[in-house]
């Protein structure tokens, strides 16, 4: 039962243009969002977070949109340039289950130089 | 550098056999988690570990098993391996709540 989805799992942005990364969950109870980058032979890295109580929250080049009532939570990278290309994973938290994760699958994000 | 260490980088072992995987947690976290990634699968949560104690189980099969120790060194062991159990094995620490610090993973390989 995956509870959080991202359907799309490669992306390829020219570098300097907007990538948008998306996830989607299905359980309502969850009220922490992140996003994690991955390189090959490397442990994921945190990049961003959300809380549910706030629909935007921004960082620099990225920026985590969430939409509480389509349960869909999206990441922009503005511009996108070629050391952002990685596997990004989205997670999400329930409360009061000791900070357990759910993973998406991942995107595997490519920026053409 | 996440401050998280695993050991080993790799491991190729047969079916049938058991193997141990060691996890060292940022200075100060009390909290283990420990994650398998398959192919083209995102990280499935195993086992929460915090401060020595069991606190949640997610897909985690019988063969598998896990401890913290009071130095809050993990270590997860499977047994009985399985052809389907080569995998990458992360294991992740944190304080309390929030980003959890992600270790650089265990790639087991059964033959």
């Amino acid at each position: 039962d995956q509870q959080v989805k991202q359907n799309s799992p490669s992306l390829s942005v020219q570098e300097g243009r907007i990538s948008i990364l998306n996830c989607d969950y299905t359980n309502s109870m969850f009220d922490y969002f992140l996003w994690y980058k991955k390189y090959p032979a490397e442990g994921p890295t945190f990049l961003i977070s959300i809380s549910s109580i706030k629909d935007k929250n921004e960082d620099g080049r990225f920026t985590v949109f969430l939409n509480k009532s389509a349960k869909h939570l999206s990441l922009h990278i503005v511009p996108s340039q070629p050391g952002d290309s990685a596997v990004y994973f989205c997670a999400a938290v329930r409360p009061y289950t000791g900070n357990q994760f759910y993973f998406g699958t991942g995107t595997s994000l490519t920026v053409i130089p | 550098d996440s401050g998280v260490t695993q050991t080993p980088k790799h491991l190729i072992t047969a079916t049938g056999q058991r193997v141990t995987l060691r996890c060292s947690p940022r200075s100060g976290d009390l909290s283990v988690y420990w994650y398998q990634q398959s192919l083209d699968q995102g990280l499935q949560f195993l086992i929460h570990y915090y401060n020595g104690e069991e606190r949640a189980k997610g897909n985690i099969l019988e063969r598998f098993s896990a401890q913290q120790f009071p130095d809050l060194h993990s270590e997860l062991n499977l047994s009985s391996l399985e052809l389907g159990d080569s995998a990458l094995y992360f294991c992740a620490s944190s304080v309390v709540e929030g980003e959890q610090y992600f270790g650089p993973g265990t790639r087991l390989t059964v033959t």
